[in-house]
Formats: structure tokens, sequence, C-alpha cells
């Protein structure tokens, strides 16, 4: 099963407001990945987490806030955001001892809309 | 830093006709992988090459890696209103076996 799930689909907030997004996988991938798109963009590295520890941050600004509660789930709290946010955000995971080693599988993606 | 360029960034073809994408790198790759994303989807994981010279196949689509791992190319033969997406090249930066880095992409458009 090369499945990752993301919740919610779609998210509207306010510029006040604090919200999650959650991703899952069970493909036992210890590898997992924060991802933002733009429109007609290639998908902007963001967090990576390996074997539940944060091993590479983007230089990315402290309204958003990454969580690895364990090797399945991955958050992503928003505080704070701009309108500039605005984006897909992708999760994704890879497992060094899949067929494929280094694929990365996306889930579908929450789209966010901050006004 | 390491790059990836896509060429072209866009391609118009009719139902049939065949469909080529590159991905170019000045520095040696060491893999490369395609993904395609539908418009309004996200990207699903193609195929990935790590050998010199290496060529792969899944139906209409061949996936190439040139002798000097600089270079590859994704090509459709015949395409289908379902080939319809963004291809994107991307390859593991040199330094760090976590980060991707991603070529533009090429948008197809599939007249049928």
């Amino acid at each position: 099963d090369t499945e990752v799930t993301q919740t919610p689909k779609h998210l509207v907030m306010g510029m006040t407001n604090k919200k999650s997004l959650k991703c899952e996988q069970h493909m036992g991938h210890r590898a997992m990945y924060w991802y933002k798109q733009k429109a007609k963009k290639p998908p902007e590295l963001m967090f990576v987490y390996s074997y539940e520890k944060l091993s590479i941050n983007e230089s990315v600004p402290s309204r958003f806030s990454p969580e690895c509660p364990n090797s399945s789930l991955l958050n992503l709290h928003l505080h704070a955001l701009q309108p500039e946010d605005s984006a897909l955000y992708l999760c994704a995971s890879s497992g060094r001892w899949d067929p494929q080693r280094g694929a990365q599988y996306f889930g579908p993606g929450t789209r966010l809309t901050v006004l | 830093g390491q790059q990836v360029m896509q060429i072209p960034q866009y391609q118009h073809v009719q139902e049939g006709e065949d469909f080529t994408t590159y991905c170019n790198s000045s520095t040696t790759l060491s893999n490369i992988q395609w993904y395609k994303q539908r418009p309004g989807g996200h990207p699903v994981f193609l195929i990935q090459l790590v050998k010199s010279g290496e060529v792969k196949k899944q139906k209409r689509l061949t996936f190439q890696f040139g002798e000097a791992k600089k270079n590859s190319s994704l090509h459709i033969t015949a395409t289908q209103t379902t080939d319809v997406g963004t291809y994107f090249c991307a390859s593991y930066n040199a330094g760090n076996n976590r980060k991707l880095i991603w070529g533009l992409g090429t948008s197809l458009a599939v007249n049928p």
C-alpha cells in the first residue's frame, strides 16, 4: 500500500488563526517530508524528518511548526500565517528499504487559503 | 548549488503525437527521478534511474539517463489524453540524500 493520507483536503484560515495539517503513512517509511507548492511550480521543500527527528529545516518561518509524534504521523502547525502562505501543502514519505529506494510518495495535499 | 534545468516549459500536442521532455545539469547526478502531476493532483513517482546510459520503459514511456549522468529524458510515444499533466525531473542533492532538487517541470497538454 503506497498511500499517504492528508487531512484536511481544504483549509481556509484567517491570519490570527491556529490550525494543524495532518499526514499519515503506513508503509514503514522512516523519512517524512513537508513541501509547499505554488501553482505551476515544483514542490518546495520545507522540512524533513528522519527517524522521527527533524533533519532538515529549509529556513522556514517560525509560523510553521512541524511535529512528528511517531513514525507514521507528521503534523504541521500553523499560526499567524500571511496571505502569501496560501498554497498546496504536500506531505511525502520515503523508505530506504523500499524497492524504489529514494522514491518519494506524496499525499493528496491540503489546499490552504489564508485570508 | 546543484541545479536541474528542464525543457520545454510547455508542450501542446495532438493526441497520437510523441512527446519528449529533457533535464540537464552542469554537474554529475547520482540519480534522476521522474514524477507526474495531473492537474489538481499531487506528484506521483514514475521511475528512478541511477546507472550511466540507463534506459527504462513503462508501456509508452521511455526514460533515459545520459552516459555522463548529466542529462535525462522522458519520451512518450503516441500520447493519449490521460498523459496530460506536468512532468518533473528531480535528483537528490549531492551533499544531502534527503533533499530533492526539482526541475521546473514540463506541462503537457494533449488535444483529442
